[in-house]
């Protein structure tokens, strides 16, 4: 168990629609990343949130959005889902001192987008 | 920018083979590697890293991994494998400087050990 806790663990959705996913990190640790894992583009990194505010961004598109609040959990925001959307999306988190820079993930939330 | 290449899809090796994993990576500065393990339906799961030092990384159940800066590659080996070991392997790399810790990942080399 990496302490990083994920929901929902899956969700099934159609087109158009718009998701949150939740993401807790582990106690201590101040960042939240978000990754999109898909067959064809593999692991993906989406955005860097550290203790409330965006730190690094990767290939996020627009139409995602992601917030860390005040108790550090995280939210990552998709609208007008597309078919393509359909991936594993993780969460992990980093920060405590004496830890050179592992990541460690929660156990993904499942989209799929009919 | 940085990048991974796993340049094996999938890599098969019988029970009690060694097995090599193979990655090079490009970045700008020293890097900072690391090994991760996917289970099927499950998270990544951190293995080792290399941050300095001893090229010879060891990491979690008997994972080994050899830093060689000349051919910047990071290759994870174990001596014996297990049909346990089967999963899906991921090598990333960050430059050592970076004010993020976000990693950039190869697209993963699935093992398969056969009984």
């Amino acid at each position: 168990d990496s302490g990083v806790t994920q929901t929902p663990k899956h969700l099934i959705t159609a087109t158009g629609q718009r998701v949150t996913l939740r993401c807790s990190p582990r106690s201590g640790d101040l960042s939240v990343y978000w990754y999109q894992q898909s067959l064809d583009q593999g692991l993906q990194f989406l955005i860097q949130y550290y203790n409330g505010e965006e730190r690094a961004k990767g290939n996020i598109l627009e139409r995602f959005s992601a917030q860390q609040f005040p108790d550090l959990h995280s939210e990552l925001n998709l609208s007008s889902l597309e078919l393509g959307d359909s991936a594993l999306y993780f969460c992990a988190s980093s920060g405590r001192r004496g830890q050179a820079g592992e990541l460690f993930f929660g156990e993904g939330s499942r989209l799929t987008v009919l | 920018a940085q990048s991974v290449a796993q340049p094996e899809d999938q890599v098969n090796v019988a029970e009690g083979n060694p097995l090599t994993v193979k990655c090079t990576y490009s970045v700008s500065g020293n890097p900072y590697l690391f090994w991760y393990v996917q289970y099927p339906n499950r998270g990544l799961q951190f293995l080792l890293k290399y941050i300095t030092g001893d090229n010879l990384v060891k990491g979690s159940y008997g994972f080994e991994a050899e830093f060689n800066k000349s051919q910047t590659s990071f290759h994870l080996k174990k001596p014996s494998a297990l049909v346990s070991d089967s999963a899906l392997y991921f090598c990333a790399v960050r430059a050592s400087g970076a004010g993020s810790y976000q990693l950039t990942f190869g697209k993963g080399t699935k093992l398969s050990v056969i009984p």
